[in-house]
């Protein structure tokens, strides 16, 4: 199975102040049609998660672009911009091409 | 607009089995895979398989395999996931989750239902 690794556990930050979360893949997830195929999820408490990113960098329906993905093979990246209080819950990036698909183990992101 | 709801709150003693469905709604039903995803109290979020509605072709993770059936009712546009031989650990919130792709190679979540509660415990 993919091992996907989150860093850092949790994040506490200043509203304003931008984020950054890592996800690290056991296996490059890099298809031969050149896409990447690498997801990130917010869990706010009590809720369902909710997909911002598809594809490593593409942002979803109604996500904000201080929201962004980078990242290539197997080391990736989720970047608030200026992180606001709606922000807040915890963050899962997410294999899409191997199965069993795999999460990370989470980052969680709350307001100092 | 899309939307997945799930059936309520299930309370379920070691060894039994049970049924959570997920009625779709506001899109083709037949169109989309279903995925099913669990999260246990305090943890994080676990793959448990997928079922192609129109065809009703299954996948399931090698960890629930012998436990867990996927079906699905296409004249109500509902999915419905099945684990027997119920444990203390499977206690956890299910989810349904539709795929966007169709693809059948590559997969992730657009839309999620509410989750269902499953306690199992004596």
């Amino acid at each position: 199975d993919i091992v996907m690794t989150q860093t850092p556990l949790s994040l506490s930050v200043t509203p304003g102040q931008s984020a950054s979360i890592s996800c690290k893949s056991s296996q490059s997830l890099l298809h031969s049609d050149g896409k990447t195929y690498l997801y990130w999820y917010l869990q706010k408490a009590g809720r369902s998660p909710q997909l911002l990113m598809y594809e490593v960098s593409s942002r979803f329906f109604g996500v904000p672009d201080r929201f962004s993905g980078s990242g290539s093979g197997t080391d990736f990246t989720l970047k608030i911009g200026r992180v606001e209080a709606e922000d807040v819950g915890v963050y899962y990036c997410m294999q899409g091409i191997h199965l069993p698909l795999t999460f990370g183990g989470g980052t969680k992101v709350d307001m100092k | 607009q899309v939307q997945l709801v799930q059936s309520g709150a299930e309370v379920k003693k070691p060894g039994a089995s049970v049924k959570v469905s997920c009625k779709a709604s506001g899109y083709t039903f037949t169109g989309y895979y279903m995925h099913w995803v669990r999260q246990a109290p305090g943890q994080g979020l676990e793959w448990m398989g997928w079922i192609k509605p129109n065809t009703g072709g299954t996948n399931y993770a090698q960890k629930f395999q012998g436990r867990v059936t996927m079906t699905r009712d296409t004249s109500i546009s509902t999915a419905y996931m099945e684990l027997s031989s119920l444990r203390s650990d499977d206690t956890a919130v299910y989810y349904c989750a539709r795929d966007p792709t169709g693809s059948g190679w590559y997969y992730y979540f657009d839309r999620w239902g509410q989750g269902t509660l499953v306690t199992v415990s004596s």
